[in-house]
């Protein structure tokens, strides 16, 4: 089955670590984002690569890191500079930007930082 | 002008019974309308969607209701069953004909449907 897939689904942290979230897909998808989701808050946009190589930052950018050195691949590295990391990060990818390309997501990795 | 404001924050709906969860938006060049569910624990996948050429889309026993003039759109769920239990987020997008980067996302409604 083609789909996303997140790693691990729960990750606990010391605070001052960084730590990196996986997210794979077999979609062959060009598209792959990174949002964040808190209670209360919907989704916030994060980081999001169009094409391989390529990245540009979303809405809250800060303290976080991304590469995109595979299609399928696009881990996301939330470093010590993020001030409050601990939350529900959902991984995503698209065949497009167009509508006709919808969204489809990973079943997400819940970090607590303590 | 560049929020989508969604209602209510919870939801608590009697099997059998119509839910109902209300988005509204203030600028006019919104073209996209997607409805995302969401479970516990699991990522939102796509409900529906609707573009604003229509002023109503249906499948199944999901309905959304679109009004260009007042700048509103819902979700209608019919004869709401507990399996129906989820967080519900619509979204608009700020870019004609785009989605993606493009989808402002709705703070999430929670139903719970009781038996």
């Amino acid at each position: 089955d083609g789909g996303i897939t997140q790693s691990p689904k729960y990750l606990f942290r010391k605070e001052g670590q960084n730590v990196t979230l996986s997210c794979e897909q077999n979609l062959n998808h060009d598209a792959m984002y990174w949002y964040r989701q808190d209670p209360g808050q919907g989704l916030r946009l994060i980081y999001y690569s169009q094409i391989v190589n390529d990245f540009q930052k979303g809405d809250i950018a800060e303290g976080y890191s991304v590469s995109r050195e595979k299609k399928e691949s696009f881990p996301l590295t939330v470093t010590s500079a993020q001030k409050n990391p601990t939350a529900f990060y959902l991984c995503a990818s698209s065949l497009g930007s167009g509508v006709d390309s919808p969204l489809h997501f990973g079943n997400g990795t819940r970090l607590t930082v303590t | 002008q560049q929020q989508v404001k969604q209602s209510p924050q919870s939801l608590i709906v009697q099997k059998g019974g119509i839910s109902i969860i209300n988005c509204a938006y203030e600028n006019t060049a919104f073209d996209y309308f997607p409805w995302y569910q969401q479970f516990p624990g699991k990522g939102p996948a796509l409900l529906i969607a609707i573009r604003p050429d229509v002023s109503e889309k249906k499948e199944g026993r999901f309905t959304i209701s679109f009004n260009k003039s007042a700048k509103q759109f819902s979700l209608h769920i019919m004869d709401s069953q507990p399996g129906d239990s989820a967080t519900y987020f619509c979204a608009a997008s700020s870019i004609p004909n785009q989605a993606g980067t493009a989808l402002i996302f709705g703070k999430g409604t929670t139903l719970s449907v009781s038996s």
